[in-house]
């Protein structure tokens, strides 16, 4: 099977730039997905395809992708950015999400 | 608007069975993949099954399969999850998302979620 592994937490203070890491085998060849969770929220996609931005989506929020990591950034990091962050790729005709990250802002 | 709006959700026993439903509007559902994604208490995101526009392709994450059948009716604007063999592990909340491609053949970022149902297995 294959793994995403991400960082449990991550904190940021106030304005500054969050990044959040998604590691996998070889992910750099793979399309990688990106949501962000609320406490009782459902999940919204905030990156598809390694870099876009959905409609909506503020533009500090980034996407790169490349070898082994994959890496959302979010840029400016506000108290309403706090939530749960997930990857997510397609492999072997399944879905695959990484354990998600904690963001707090400080 | 776009909507999904999930039910179905309750307390079972283990062993037991529940269908979830996820009804769509807003939008050509039957253009559109769409997927079964859960949360259990503590844990992060679990997909569970996906399924095609036309149901050509259905596909389960490996602790599904033989348990959970997923299916759609495209004139009811309806997705399905038939959840069978209920274990405590199953205890989640259950989302569906469509998938974002308009009349795609392949799988891509879920776009649109419902807020969930909660399914409960316990004795």
């Amino acid at each position: 099977s294959y793994d995403l592994t991400q960082p449990l937490s991550v904190s940021v203070a106030l304005g500054q730039a969050a990044r959040i890491t998604c590691g996998g085998d070889h992910i750099g060849s793979k399309d990688v997905h990106w949501y962000q969770q609320k406490p009782g929220q459902a999940p919204m996609l905030v990156i598809y395809r390694d870099t876009n931005r959905p409609s909506g989506i503020p533009e500090r929020f980034s996407g790169s992708n490349s070898r082994n990591t994959a890496t959302l950034t979010i840029s400016g990091a506000q108290a309403g950015d706090e939530a749960d962050y997930y990857c997510q790729v397609w492999v072997g005709s399944t879905w695959v999400f990484g354990g998600g990250t904690t963001l707090t802002v400080l | 608007e776009v909507h999904l709006v999930e039910s179905g959700g309750g307390l079972v026993k283990p062993g037991g069975s529940l269908r979830l439903s996820c009804a769509a509007s807003g939008f050509t559902f039957s253009s559109y993949n769409m997927n079964w994604v859960r949360r259990a208490p503590g844990k992060g995101l679990e997909w569970v099954s996906s399924i095609s526009s036309s149901s050509t392709y259905i596909y389960y994450a490996d602790s599904m399969k033989g348990r959970f059948t997923i299916s759609r009716d495209n004139a009811k604007n309806s997705l399905y999850l038939q959840m069978n063999s209920l274990r405590a592990e199953d205890t989640a909340v259950y989302y569906c998302g469509r998938d974002r491609l308009f009349g795609s053949s392949w799988f891509d970022a879920f776009d649109i979620w419902g807020q969930g149902t909660m399914v409960t297995v316990s004795s």
